[in-house]
């Protein structure tokens, strides 16, 4: 079955505790991409990857880390979280036509989530 | 870079009504538009999607409208039933760079 499973669903952690939520995709999707999404503001796109070591910065990337070894893998790592980065986190990924081409026909296949607090 | 507003925030449908959210955009170079539907607890899933070179698009009950020169697209939804009830996300795109979404519309169907 095609999916995009993250890891871990649900975390409660603590102020300054490094942690990592780990984003796998099975459609050998070139492009993959993470989002967190907070009550009033819709899904802001923190990076995304348009291939294995290649990664650029969405809209509010400040206190994150990824990177991308491997094409299905593309973990987000917070290594020092505070709370304002306490909220719901997706991971998505689609096909990558190349250079020229557009993500239209192409969509993004989102993950179940994760919920993220901290205190 | 990209801005995209999105109303209402909340709607309120009787079912069999029509509801419509609208969005606009700041950037003329975005050429892809596709609307997320968000159930409660559950992953956005993409319901019906517009490119620039289209003014219209309609799959059964939904349709999506494009005005390019006004830089805004709208979600129209027929004969609503109470499995509409969702949250509708808009965005909109250029290439493959950044999807840009709207802050989210709360549909509600009340039977």
């Amino acid at each position: 079955e095609a999916q995009v499973t993250q890891n871990p669903r649900y975390l409660i952690t603590v102020t300054g505790k490094k942690l990592t939520v780990t984003c796998s995709q099975n459609m050998n999707h070139e492009y993959m991409s993470w989002y967190r999404q907070d009550p009033g503001l819709g899904l802001r796109q923190i990076y995304y990857s348009m291939n294995v070591e290649v990664t650029d910065k969405g809209d509010v990337p400040e206190g994150y880390k990824v990177s991308r070894k491997e094409k299905r893998n593309f973990p987000l790592i917070l290594e020092s979280p505070s709370p304002n980065q306490t909220s719901l986190y997706f991971c998505a990924s689609s096909l990558y036509g190349g250079r020229g081409t557009t993500i239209s026909n192409q969509p993004q296949h989102f993950g179940d989530g994760t919920r993220l607090s901290i205190l | 870079g990209e801005n995209v507003e999105q109303h209402p925030s909340t709607l309120s449908v009787q079912e069999g009504d029509s509801a419509v959210i609208k969005c606009t955009y700041s950037d003329s170079a975005s050429n892809y538009f596709p609307w997320y539907k968000q159930e409660l607890g559950k992953r956005p899933q993409l319901i019906i999607d517009i490119r620039s070179n289209v003014g219209e698009k309609k799959d059964q009950r939904i349709a999506v409208t494009l005005n390019k020169t006004a830089k805004h697209f709208s979600l129209h939804i027929t004969e609503t039933q109470p499995e509409d009830s969702a949250v509708y996300f808009c965005a909109a795109s250029k290439g493959f760079q950044k999807l840009v979404f709207g802050t989210g519309t709360r549909l509600l169907v009340s039977p």
